[in-house]
């Protein structure tokens, strides 16, 4: 089993201003991952996140919206940048220890609220 | 990415066997199938995997068509902690993403 986890649980934020997610892993990873998750939705992966690297975004998701750090093998953050009522939604890190088709962990989420 | 089908939702009884399938018509060659399931308030986690023969651990089975153009997980015996969304993925060779749909609720009854 793995531990990954996630800060903070929740957060009721104002509109306009920023939020870092913090995502921790217990043991040195080469990939992670982040997900948003809307209400009543399925996950949508935002980036990739390799240690070293700029993250790889997927459609509709930007850098300047959701810049994201890999310092190194154990921790990322994303950062929801400018928030409106439309960011909420649950943020999610995930990552594999080895090879492409070995299990994917995912931490507890961070529920965000804006008003 | 190539796309899975699955059921918007099913229902099944206490410690009855489930069968839960996945249209996948477009899988690639190197593209295996993985099943996940999201309980209530939490992150997904993990069910199993397989690229052409059938598998199985200790949760579930997963059954996979000699076209490889469909899949079935099958749960045993549910219980009521097996009530969850089951999303059934194509992880591609490649890339290693893990692309969700939008899953297959299940409502275990008791």
């Amino acid at each position: 089993s793995a531990v990954i986890s996630q800060k903070p649980s929740r957060d009721i934020c104002q509109r306009g201003t920023s939020l870092t997610i913090q995502c921790q892993v217990d043991s040195q990873v080469t990939m992670m991952f982040w997900y948003r998750q809307q209400p009543g939705q399925s996950l949508t992966l935002i980036a990739t996140a390799n240690q070293g690297s700029e993250a790889t975004y997927e459609s509709g998701f930007v850098i300047d919206k959701f810049p994201i750090s890999r310092p190194n093998l154990t921790f990322s953050t994303l950062t929801v940048s400018n928030m409106s009522p439309e960011d909420s939604s649950i943020y999610l890190c995930s990552f594999r220890r080895g090879h492409q088709n070995t299990e994917a962990f995912f931490g507890q989420g961070t529920r965000l609220t804006v008003v | 990415d190539a796309k899975t089908t699955q059921p918007n939702s099913m229902e099944s009884n206490e410690e009855e066997p489930v069968h839960l399938p996945c249209n996948h018509s477009t899988i690639s060659g190197t593209d295996y199938i993985h099943w996940y399931r999201q309980l209530p308030s939490q992150g997904p986690e993990y069910v199993i995997h397989g690229l052409t023969s059938n598998v199985n651990n200790r949760m579930a089975s997963l059954a996979i068509a000699e076209d490889r153009k469909s899949s079935t997980l099958i749960l045993h015996r549910a219980t009521l902690r097996d009530a969850a969304v089951y999303y059934c993925i194509l992880r591609s060779g490649n890339t290693g993403k893990l692309i969700f749909g939008q899953g297959t609720t299940l409502q275990v009854k008791p």
